[in-house]
């Protein structure tokens, strides 16, 4: 099956620090891939799109120059939370796109910030 | 409107025995996917099955079947012959038209399966 993958799985940072996400797809090449978000105990939240090669679409209520997204190939893209923030803390996590149908997910990234 | 609602936040199983996790979802768009993930204690979301909204028949991926009732707009997982290792969250979640994959999830069910 496909196979993502997701670095690091865990980060611990304090305030005021930038820290960067990779997204992989190991064994497929994935024209979108998604970031998602997900608190304690709640669902998945769609933070952007990213296609290759061109900018990442936000969802409304995200900030754009908070968190960057860079796809610079179809088998990487990278989520930068700049300045974290406690409130920043939570459970990031990716999916890649073979077919436009089938979403297929990385192990998550959880950040805590302090 | 939400647009996926389960409306079971958690549920308990027995060892073996089946059961069925709801799944209702509201959507105008004729053409549409509906998926089932499994999200264990250690976070990652494994894809489970895919029902496509013109699909003739209810997918099914070994011991996952999609009861799938297109006039009520549901959707619900059957998981037959509870495992142990099946205890965890799972969300449906749904792709709205074609070629255009973003998915929006519902809330989640709990899952636990006792010996």
């Amino acid at each position: 099956g496909a196979v993502v993958s997701q670095h690091p799985s865990w980060v611990i940072c304090k305030s005021g620090t930038s820290v960067k996400i990779e997204c992989r797809s190991l064994d497929f090449q994935a024209t979108t891939m998604f970031w998602y978000r997900q608190f304690p105990k709640q669902s998945l939240m769609l933070m952007a799109t990213s296609n290759e090669g061109s900018k990442a679409t936000y969802e409304q209520g995200v900030e754009k120059d908070k968190f960057l997204i860079n796809h610079a190939s179809l088998t990487l893209s990278t989520l930068t939370v700049t300045s974290a923030h406690p409130e920043d803390s939570s459970f990031y996590i990716c999916s890649a796109t073979i077919n436009q149908e089938t979403q297929y997910f990385g192990p998550g990234t959880r950040l805590l910030v302090l | 409107a939400q647009k996926i609602t389960q409306t079971q936040p958690g549920m308990f199983v027995q060892e073996k025995e089946a059961v069925t996790l709801d799944c209702t979802y509201d959507t105008s768009d004729p053409s549409y996917g509906l998926f089932w993930y499994k999200q264990p204690s250690s976070g990652e979301m494994i894809f489970l099955i895919y029902q496509g909204s013109y699909d003739q028949q209810n997918a099914t991926e070994g011991r996952y079947s999609l009861n799938f009732q297109k006039a009520r707009k549901s959707a619900n997982l059957v998981i037959s012959a509870s495992q142990l290792g099946d205890s965890a969250m799972y969300f449906c979640a749904m792709r709205e038209g074609k070629g255009y994959s973003t998915l929006t999830f519902g809330k989640g069910t709990m899952l636990l399966v006792s010996p």
